[in-house]
């Protein structure tokens, strides 16, 4: 079965600094997706970035941007110009990409500080 | 566009009643998966649905928890005989197809057994 760890259970960073959340997984599959999700105090689950395990390219999206290493299994996100409204837990995600169930696997999350 | 709706966004049950929770997917979208979160945890998948049919349900207790999704209408996890443990928030996500990797996800339903 896949799982999804979050060694990291809170992080501070100072607003407009930089901070990087960690994240391995253990599938025995080749082609996958991951994710990472945003659930501010509201606990509506926001969808950060994602990345197609066959792309060597990692994801970007403005501020946030992964660092995917397929043969360690690891897939770590990294805010820039930390900003007060990033403040929130982040949870990192699997999904197989074909066969069988599409259910998201999480991670236990990493709870996020901005202090000003 | 309406996103994914969920109702009642909380509910309160004493311990021995039934719990219907509701989620209407997002507009063309005809696939559901609900999904638990326990405090301080992460979301744990419980039943995956297509129109009329349950295509993996490994995730929901073998008891008490039934989950469908009519031709017409709105998703329905049914939780009966509700006792303290199944206090939790309960998402549901839909997509447009099996094969889309991304799952739009409603606001929730906080369970609040007492």
């Amino acid at each position: 079965a896949q799982t999804v760890t979050q060694s990291q259970p809170e992080m501070s960073v100072q607003e407009a600094e930089t901070v990087t959340l960690s994240c391995t997984y253990d599938t025995s599959e080749s082609d996958y997706y991951l994710f990472w999700y945003k659930q501010p105090p509201s606990r509506q689950m926001i969808l950060v970035i994602r990345q197609e395990a066959y792309k060597q390219q990692n994801a970007t999206e403005n501020r946030f941007s992964v660092n995917f290493q397929k043969a360690a299994k690891s897939f770590s996100l990294k805010i820039s110009d930390s900003q007060l409204g990033d403040a929130a837990m982040y949870f990192c995600a699997y999904r197989r990409s074909q066969g069988g169930s599409e259910k998201l696997v999480f991670g236990k999350g990493t709870k996020l500080t901005v202090n000003p | 566009n309406a996103g994914v709706m969920q109702n009642p966004r909380h509910l309160v049950r004493r311990r021995g009643q039934e719990a219907r929770l509701r989620c209407s997917p997002m507009k063309g979208h005809s696939h559901v998966y609900w999904y638990r979160q326990l405090p301080e945890e992460g979301l744990k998948f419980m039943v995956y649905l297509q129109k009329e049919n349950i295509i993996d349900e490994s995730g929901m207790p073998k008891e008490r928890f039934s989950a469908e999704f009519p031709k017409e209408g709105p998703s329905i996890l049914r939780i009966q005989q509700v006792v303290r443990g199944d206090s939790a928030a309960y998402f549901c996500a839909s997509s447009w197809d099996r094969a889309t990797y991304e799952q739009y996800f409603g606001p929730g339903t906080r369970l609040t057994v007492t």
